[in-house]
């Protein structure tokens, strides 16, 4: 079956402009993470969706960064204003629930670049 | 603040020895760890995990072992076989309930032939 998918997986902008990263999770996984990987760091959670549930944003790391999932599947990252600090690997990842034994799925990935 | 680390940034085995990946951890909430590996291009996958009330997980080729006194766990993989080479993610879960993952910086694995 399909596994989790990102779009798009490289993006170059511009300082100051809006960015918007997709995450496809697979089919009936009701949890929905975002992380991001800047260089030389671990990967950074940024806000967990779970359900109908109000998504855990404790670690967006400012008010430029937002997200929003769509009808329980589809999540939206976006980023305004980019900094060229926002430069990173953000990662989607998806479980079939919460709790220990549901394993999180991640997808490939997209390289953001802002020079 | 970097609560789970892994200071070995690279690493590099024979085939056929075995490969001991280490990572060390600050917060005494944390009560379930897991290893990922990543491929290039590549999302982590899930490897093997160990509960914070064992001391060692065994699974294949791949073994956990966790020392919660000193904070620290290491993964064993032997004998190492070249597909192994990859970048190993350590990962821990708080026990107050968040979802969240907390990783280490990772350790590029290169298994020699």
């Amino acid at each position: 079956g399909a596994g989790v998918s990102q779009s798009p997986s490289n993006k170059v902008t511009e300082k100051g402009k809006d960015v918007e990263l997709r995450c496809d999770p697979i089919s009936g996984h009701t949890a929905l993470y975002w992380y991001r990987q800047s260089l030389g760091q671990g990967l950074e959670f940024l806000i967990y969706f779970q359900g109908n549930s109000a998504p855990d944003k404790s670690g967006l790391p400012s008010d430029r960064f937002s997200a929003e999932r769509t009808g329980g599947s589809v999540s939206t990252l976006t980023i305004q204003r980019t900094q060229q600090e926002d430069s990173a690997v953000y990662l989607c990842a998806s479980s079939a629930g919460t709790g220990l034994q549901y394993e999180q799925f991640f997808g490939p990935g997209t390289r953001l670049t802002v020079l | 603040d970097q609560q789970v680390k892994q200071n070995s940034p690279s690493l590099s085995v024979q085939e056929g020895r075995i490969s001991i990946l280490n990572c060390d951890y600050t917060n005494s909430m944390f009560d379930y760890f897991l290893w990922y590996k990543k491929y290039p291009a590549e999302g982590p996958t899930f490897l093997i995990s160990i509960s914070s009330i064992k001391d060692k997980n065994e699974d294949g080729r791949f073994t956990v072992f966790l020392n919660k006194s000193a904070k620290h766990l290491s993964l064993h993989i032997v004998p190492s076989q070249p597909g192994d080479s990859a970048v190993y993610f350590c990962a821990a879960r708080d026990q107050t309930g968040a979802n969240n993952l907390f990783f280490g910086t990772g350790t590029r694995l290169t298994v020699i032939p």
